[in-house]
C-alpha cells in the first residue's frame, strides 16, 4: 500500500504569515491528493481535492499544488481561525490513506 | 442540508462485537458511496471501510479486513459497520462520511461516535 508522510508534524507561525505544509506519497498518485482541516474538537473538513481544487466555500488563502509524489498546502496569510491539524489523503483507489497530520497554531 | 448521525457506540470488552449505524438525510443516499473513518484518542485519521452506492462493492483497510463488515440499507438511508473480534487498537471515534463522487474524498462527515474496547 502507498504510505503518506507530512512535514513538519507541527508549526507555529504569526498571524499573517505564509504557511506551507508538505505531503509526500511513497509512490506516484498523479493528482489524487486531498487536504482536510480538523479544528480542535471538531469534525474534519474537506479543503482541497485533485491536489489544487478548492472545495466550495473554502477561503482563497488556501491553495494546493503538486503531482506524482510531492504535494504542498499553502495558507497565504495565516488567520486565528486556521488553528487546526491538517491532513493530506491519497484517494481514487482503496485504501484512502491519510497522512499523519500537521498541527498549526498561532504564535 | 446534509446530516449524518452515528449511533451504536459504547464500551465493549476485548473480543466482543458492536454494530454502528449512520442515519443519513439531506441527499439521495443511494447515489453516493459512503465510508467509515476512525480516529484513536489523540491520534490521526484512519480510513476504515467504504461501500458503493448500490452496496455491491466494499473495501476495507488491512487493519480491519475479516473482522469488520460494512453494509447499507438504501430504503432506510442508513449505513452500518459490524465490528467483531474487537481489540484495544479499535478504540476510537468512528465517523461516517459521505463520498464526494465515489473516489474516497469525503465532503460531509458525521459528528462521530466513540467506541471503547476495554475490560
Amino acid at each position: 500500500d502507498i504510505q503518506m508522510t507530512q512535514s513538519p508534524s507541527s508549526l507555529s507561525a504569526s498571524e499573517g504569515d505564509r504557511v506551507t505544509i508538505t505531503c509526500r506519497a511513497s509512490q506516484g498518485i498523479s493528482n489524487f491528493l486531498a487536504w482536510y482541516q480538523q479544528k480542535p474538537g471538531k469534525v474534519p473538513k474537506l479543503l482541497i481535492y485533485a491536489s489544487s481544487t478548492l472545495q466550495s466555500g473554502v477561503p482563497s488563502r488556501f491553495s494546493g499544488s503538486g503531482s506524482g509524489t510531492d504535494f504542498t498546502l499553502t495558507i497565504s496569510s495565516l488567520q486565528p481561525e486556521d488553528v487546526a491539524t491538517y491532513y493530506c489523503q491519497k484517494y481514487k483507489s482503496a485504501p484512502g490513506t491519510f497522512g499523519p497530520g500537521t498541527k498549526v497554531d498561532i504564535k | 442540508e446534509v446530516q449524518l448521525l452515528e449511533s451504536g457506540g459504547g464500551l465493549v470488552q476485548p473480543g466482543g462485537s458492536l454494530r454502528l449505524s449512520c442515519a443519513a438525510s439531506g441527499f439521495i443516499f443511494s447515489n453516493y458511496a459512503m465510508s467509515w473513518v476512525r480516529q484513536a484518542p489523540g491520534k490521526g485519521l484512519e480510513w476504515v471501510s467504504a461501500i458503493s452506492g448500490s452496496g455491491s462493492s466494499t473495501y476495507y483497510a488491512d487493519s480491519v479486513e475479516g473482522r469488520f463488515t460494512i453494509s447499507r440499507d438504501n430504503s432506510k438511508s442508513t449505513l452500518y459497520l459490524q465490528m467483531n473480534s474487537l481489540g484495544a487498537e479499535d478504540t476510537a471515534v468512528y465517523f461516517c462520511a459521505k463520498d464526494r463522487q465515489w473516489d474516497l474524498t469525503f465532503d460531509f462527515w458525521g459528528q462521530g461516535i466513540l467506541v471503547t474496547v476495554s475490560s
